[in-house]
């Protein structure tokens, strides 16, 4: 079972753009992840954001956590071609603890 | 450094053939983990390893599903008698122990499994 939604399924933005998905979750949490996997490349850890914090920052990405209404946000800033992928938020992913996948979001960056 | 690698990266396997796919984690993460990926789904966990110890089958979906990881390294995941409902990217993921740096799961570049 997976264990929240990503919104939207798809976006298609003109390179330069922003680019923002968002994902809602269902059962309280620890930390909260976002992947990219490229086609035919596997899974690529982005950034975790715990449930103390409100936003962090790592280059041109920008991830927001509300646990208040259960949601996160992840902004690219200035796309690139490169960043076009599907991007799935995650609940646990500890050394002991199962990731649980959002079914992911699919940018496509129009150079 | 050597990530987590996986082989091999694609199967063809005709529907009743058994399948064995290799997981080899990072040197020295203790934690492996196995999901499966339908198409255009996010992945699925399956099971997850302690060094030897298989702590959690929870996710694999039927008895022709087996994984082991004897050494408590490489990993081997087995699908018996397969279907073509197990065609799915098949992805291993390990993980440094708990309160190090290594939270997080690292993934290798899974194995593409299609059964005609």
């Amino acid at each position: 079972s997976q264990q929240g939604e990503e919104d939207p399924q798809a976006l298609s933005i003109q390179e330069g753009e922003n680019a923002t998905m968002n994902c809602s979750y269902k059962t309280s949490i620890n930390n909260l992840q976002w992947y990219r996997q490229n086609s035919g490349r596997g899974l690529v850890h982005l950034i975790l954001i715990r449930s103390n914090e409100r936003e962090k920052h790592s280059g041109r990405l920008r991830v927001t956590l509300d646990t208040s209404k259960k949601s996160s946000s992840l902004l690219i800033t200035a796309s690139r071609a490169a960043d076009t992928a599907s991007y799935f938020c995650a609940t646990g992913g500890t050394s002991y603890d199962k990731v649980i996948f959002g079914p992911g979001t699919s940018l496509s960056v129009i150079p | 450094g050597a990530g987590v690698s996986q082989s091999p990266r694609y199967k063809v396997a005709k529907r009743g053939q058994d399948v064995a796919l290799r997981c080899d984690p990072i040197s020295g993460h203790v934690s492996l983990f196995w999901y499966q990926q339908a198409l255009g789904q996010g992945p699925e966990f399956l099971t997850y390893f302690q060094n030897e110890a298989q702590l959690d089958k929870s996710g694999l979906p039927s008895d022709r599903f087996f994984a082991e990881r004897p050494e408590g390294s490489v990993s081997t995941l087995k699908i018996q008698r397969t279907q073509q409902e197990d065609s799915a990217v098949y992805l291993c993921a390990s993980s440094l122990e708990v309160g190090q740096e290594g939270e997080t799961q690292y993934f290798g570049p899974g194995t593409r499994l299609l059964v005609l």
